[in-house]
C-alpha cells in the first residue's frame, strides 16, 4: 500500500496569511492525488483534483502542485472560513490511501 | 441533482456484523463508482473500499478478510457488510462518488 505522509499536522495562521500543506507518497502517484476539507461535524469537500485542477466552486486562493512523490497544497490569503481540517487522497494506486490531515487554525 | 445517503444502525455489538446502505440518486451505479470511507472519533479519514461501475471491488487491505461491498442497481443502493466487527470500528462511515459525499452515519461498537 502507498503511505502519505502528510505534515504538518496542525497549523496556526493569521488571516491574510499563505498557509502550505505537504504530502509525500512512498512511490511515484503520477499526479493523481486529491485536497480535501472538513469542517467539523460535515463530510469532507473536496477542493482539489490530479494535483492542480481546482475542482468547481473551489475559490483561486487554494492552488496544488507537485509531481512523483511530492505534492503541496497552499492557501493564499487565509481567510476565516478556510479554517478546517484538509487531507490529501492519493488514487493512483489501489487501496486509496489518505494522509493523516492537517488542521489549521486561527492564530 | 446528485445525492448520497447513508443508513444503518447505530450501535453494533462486539463481534457482531455491520449492514450499512448507500442509496444515490441523481446518477447511475452502472456508470459510476461509490466509495467508502470513514472517520473514528476525533480521527482521520480512511478508505475503506470501493465498487467501480461495472461491478467490481477493492478493499481497504486491513479491512479486506472482513469486508464486503455490493450493489443493487435497480435500486441504485450500494451496501457494506463488515463482520467481526470491534471498539476501533466505531466511526463515522461515508459512502462518496469523490465530489459528492453522502452526510454520513455513525457507527458505534459496545456491548
Amino acid at each position: 500500500d502507498i503511505q502519505m505522509t502528510q505534515s504538518p499536522p496542525s497549523l496556526s495562521a493569521s488571516l491574510g496569511d499563505k498557509v502550505t500543506i505537504t504530502c509525500q507518497a512512498s512511490q511515484n502517484i503520477n499526479k493523481y492525488i486529491a485536497w480535501y476539507q472538513q469542517k467539523p461535524g460535515k463530510a469532507p469537500r473536496q477542493l482539489i483534483r490530479y494535483t492542480s485542477t481546482l475542482v468547481s466552486g473551489t475559490p483561486s486562493r487554494f492552488s496544488g502542485s507537485g509531481s512523483g512523490r511530492d505534492y503541496s497544497f497552499s492557501i493564499s490569503n487565509v481567510e476565516s472560513e478556510d479554517i478546517a481540517s484538509y487531507y490529501c487522497l492519493q488514487y493512483d494506486n489501489l487501496p486509496y490511501t489518505f494522509g493523516a490531515g492537517t488542521k489549521l487554525e486561527l492564530k | 441533482q446528485v445525492q448520497l445517503k447513508e443508513s444503518g444502525p447505530g450501535l453494533v455489538q462486539p463481534s457482531q456484523t455491520l449492514s450499512l446502505t448507500c442509496t444515490v440518486s441523481g446518477f447511475s451505479l452502472t456508470s459510476n463508482s461509490v466509495h467508502w470511507v470513514r472517520q473514528p472519533p476525533g480521527k482521520g479519514l480512511e478508505w475503506v473500499g470501493a465498487i467501480w461501475s461495472g461491478g467490481s471491488t477493492d478493499y481497504n487491505s486491513a479491512l479486506k478478510s472482513r469486508l464486503s461491498i455490493s450493489r443493487d442497481t435497480s435500486k441504485s443502493q450500494v451496501f457494506l457488510k463488515m463482520n467481526s466487527l470491534q471498539t476501533e470500528d466505531t466511526a463515522i462511515y461515508f459512502c462518496t462518488r469523490g465530489l459528492y459525499w453522502g452526510q454520513g452515519v455513525m457507527v458505534t461498537v459496545s456491548s
